[in-house]
């Protein structure tokens, strides 16, 4: 049973535009959600986070958006490089020191 | 800064054999995560500890076993592998109280 869903298995997207990678959950019981970023043959990059009592944490070109009502997060880049290009998952908990549930991920491809 | 570190990055075993994955999270984190992540598909969590006691378990076999040891160190030991242990096995480690969690690179166990 997947409790973390990203839809969309691929994006791609031109350089300087706006990535928008989306994310469900079914469980709302989770308050604490993980965006990583993982390239080929290694570890996933921790890369932003939200918890439940926001709505909305900013990083740079990432921004971070929950709707808790509708289970639904969205990871924005803007502007989108092409050193952005990787699988992107995003990952939900229900408290600390608890196992991380993941997406399926998206491939996110920035075109020069 | 120092990150995860895991052993060894890639092991071939026979089916039947038996493997140890190692695990020494960033220095002061108490808490280690195993996930396992097969040919295309999301991370799936395994089993964690916390001040080296089992903290969460998850979709782990019975023939896999891990623990913490007193220096925070994890060992992950598998058991009458099969083909079907084929995967890429993380390592993800949390601080007190913290919800991020960091991974190391993986360990690529090929069963044949």
């Amino acid at each position: 049973d997947q409790q973390v869903k990203q839809n969309s298995p691929s994006l791609s997207v031109q350089e300087g535009r706006i990535s928008i990678l989306n994310c469900d959950y079914t469980n709302s019981m989770f308050d604490y959600f993980l965006w990583y970023k993982k390239y080929p043959a290694e570890g996933p990059t921790f890369l932003i986070s939200i918890s439940s009592i926001k709505d909305k944490n900013e990083d740079g070109r990432f921004t971070v958006f929950l709707n808790k009502s509708a289970k639904h997060l969205s990871l924005h880049i803007v502007p989108s490089q092409p050193g952005d290009s990787a699988v992107y998952f995003c990952a939900a908990s229900g408290g600390t020191g608890n196992q991380f549930y993941f997406g399926t991920g998206t491939s996110l491809t920035v075109i020069p | 800064a120092a990150g995860v570190i895991q052993s060894p990055r890639h092991l071939i075993k026979e089916k039947r054999e038996t493997a140890t994955l190692k695990c020494y999270p960033i220095p002061r984190h108490d808490t280690v995560y195993w996930y396992q992540q097969g040919p295309g598909q999301d991370p799936q969590f395994l089993i964690s500890f916390y001040e080296k006691m089992q903290s969460d378990k998850g979709s782990i076999p019975d023939r896999f076993s891990a623990q913490q040891f007193s220096d925070y160190h994890s060992e992950l030991n598998m058991s009458s592998l099969e083909l079907g242990d084929s995967a890429l096995y993380f390592c993800a480690s949390s601080g007190r109280g913290a919800y991020e969690q960091y991974f190391g690179p993986g360990t690529r166990l090929t069963v044949t």
